[in-house]
């Protein structure tokens, strides 16, 4: 089955700086990749996603990469903030229908220092 | 913004106990799921459910596990017999275009 592989597990950047965190996936039939964000107490929310027929998305400060060729996709958080410090989850599915499961990444733990 | 609504927070049982988790889905979304997480560990799907049927488990989900949808609204996680390593966090989530996650019930089991 899919596995999903997440780096860093802690990651730490002054205000202003940019974060990136980095996935790999196993399965080349993987065709969806969302991105979660998740806080303290609460469940994980969706930040962003891209599907496979695009190589890079972007909403405001953050953006997604993907190179299927090399099963990468990453996340890019720019000029970060305190209210950014949270735990990041990549995922993957192969959905042979939209509403497959998704199989998550380990999650980054990052934290924006005022 | 529709959330999907989980009961309780927090439960703490017995070991041996069984405990049923309760999910309020957004209304208008069709499929459901259960996933958990174990603390510091990564989300891990459980079951999904569609048109009043699992759709897919996982094998985590064992016979330790069932799921139903008693009413148009609730959507509930039932384990029997808990044991200590099922304490976790347990998120419900529903689809409609993406999926929504609930805030969780953390399950302690003593």
């Amino acid at each position: 089955g899919e596995n999903v592989e997440q780096h860093p597990s802690t990651l730490s950047v002054q205000e202003g700086d940019s974060a990136v965190i980095k996935c790999t996936y196993s399965d080349s039939a993987s065709n969806y990749f969302p991105w979660y964000k998740q806080e303290l107490g609460k469940g994980p929310q969706l930040i962003i996603d891209i599907r496979s027929n695009v190589g890079e998305k972007k909403d405001q400060r953050i953006a997604v990469t993907l190179n299927k060729t090399a099963k990468h996709f990453s996340l890019h958080i720019t000029e970060t903030q305190p209210e950014d410090s949270a735990v990041y989850f990549c995922a993957a599915s192969w959905a042979k229908t939209s509403y497959d499961k998704v199989i998550f990444g380990p999650g980054t733990s990052l934290s924006v220092i005022p | 913004e529709p959330e999907v609504t989980q009961t309780p927070s927090h439960q703490v049982t017995q070991m041996g106990q069984e405990v049923i988790l309760r999910c309020v889905p957004i209304s208008n979304h069709l499929y459901f799921y259960w996933y958990r997480q174990i603390l510091g560990q990564k989300v891990e799907f459980l079951v999904s459910f569609y048109n009043n049927e699992i759709s897919e488990k996982s094998e985590i989900f064992d016979d330790q596990f069932s799921v139903e949808r008693p009413d148009g609204s609730n959507f509930t996680l039932k384990i029997r017999s808990t044991k200590l390593e099922d304490s976790a966090m347990y998120f419900c989530a529903s689809f409609a275009g993406g999926y929504t996650f609930g805030s969780g019930t953390r399950l302690t089991v003593v």
